[in-house]
């Protein structure tokens, strides 16, 4: 089972910031938070990850609460093509941990 | 550079048959995984690879298996096919072991159809 939750879906108008929240409240000390997305009909694409420290990369910013319960991905100026399914994974690096996916944020960029 | 590919990317297969599905790593990456995605189960995962061993593997019978060359290449093999295994199969690669620090890059996927 997916160790987060995440909104069904969420709106957001095209040049605006994208806000998607996540929940894992039983995150353990060594597990990083990842993002991935999915445009319609192709493969997951990663976004970003973290472990307690704010992240920053080309593609988006990751927020990280201090109690590490729960994570806030940003996408500063969203455009069209940022309209996706948006996965909030909980994992450990270390080993050969499988990515659980849960049924992530259905994210619908409007002009 | 080359992303992960996958062939083929259409399928469509007779119950009973078996069908064996192809992946080709980005260059460099030794861990290859495997992951099928329907409407109603979403993202699974199947296996994963690292130097030719299988390191992980998902909750799905036996008819599901796997296997990586000496060059990273993976294939994965359904067997005794149902009409439930219809689904989109998707191959990931990642430079590092299990994903760890750099993310896994996926392919577009293999859409199987069983008939």
């Amino acid at each position: 089972d997916a160790k987060t939750t995440q909104p069904p879906s969420m709106d957001c108008a095209e040049g605006r910031a994208a806000n998607l929240p996540c929940n894992h409240s039983t995150i353990s000390g060594n597990e990083y938070v990842y993002w991935y997305r999915q445009i319609h009909s192709q493969g997951p694409q990663y976004i970003i990850h973290g472990l307690k420290n704010n992240e920053t990369n080309e593609m988006a910013s990751l927020i990280i609460t201090e109690d590490r319960k729960s994570s806030t991905l940003i996408l500063p100026h969203a455009t069209l093509r940022d309209t996706a399914v948006y996965y909030c994974i909980v994992r450990s690096p270390s080993g050969f941990q499988k990515l659980v996916f849960g049924t992530g944020t259905r994210l619908l960029v409007s002009p | 550079k080359a992303g992960v590919t996958q062939t083929p990317r259409y399928l469509i297969k007779t119950r009973g048959q078996q069908v064996t599905l192809s992946c080709s790593p980005i260059s460099g990456h030794r861990s290859v995984s495997w992951y099928q995605q329907t409407p109603g189960q979403g993202l699974q995962f199947l296996f994963e690879y690292f130097s030719e061993t299988q390191r992980n593997k998902g909750n799905f019978p036996g008819r599901f298996s796997g296997r990586q060359f000496s060059n990273s290449r993976s294939e994965m093999n359904v067997s005794t096919l149902e009409l439930g295994d219809s689904a989109l199969y998707l191959c990931a690669s990642s430079l590092g072991q299990g994903g760890a620090n750099y993310g896994y890059t996926f392919g577009s996927g293999t859409r199987l159809t069983v008939v």
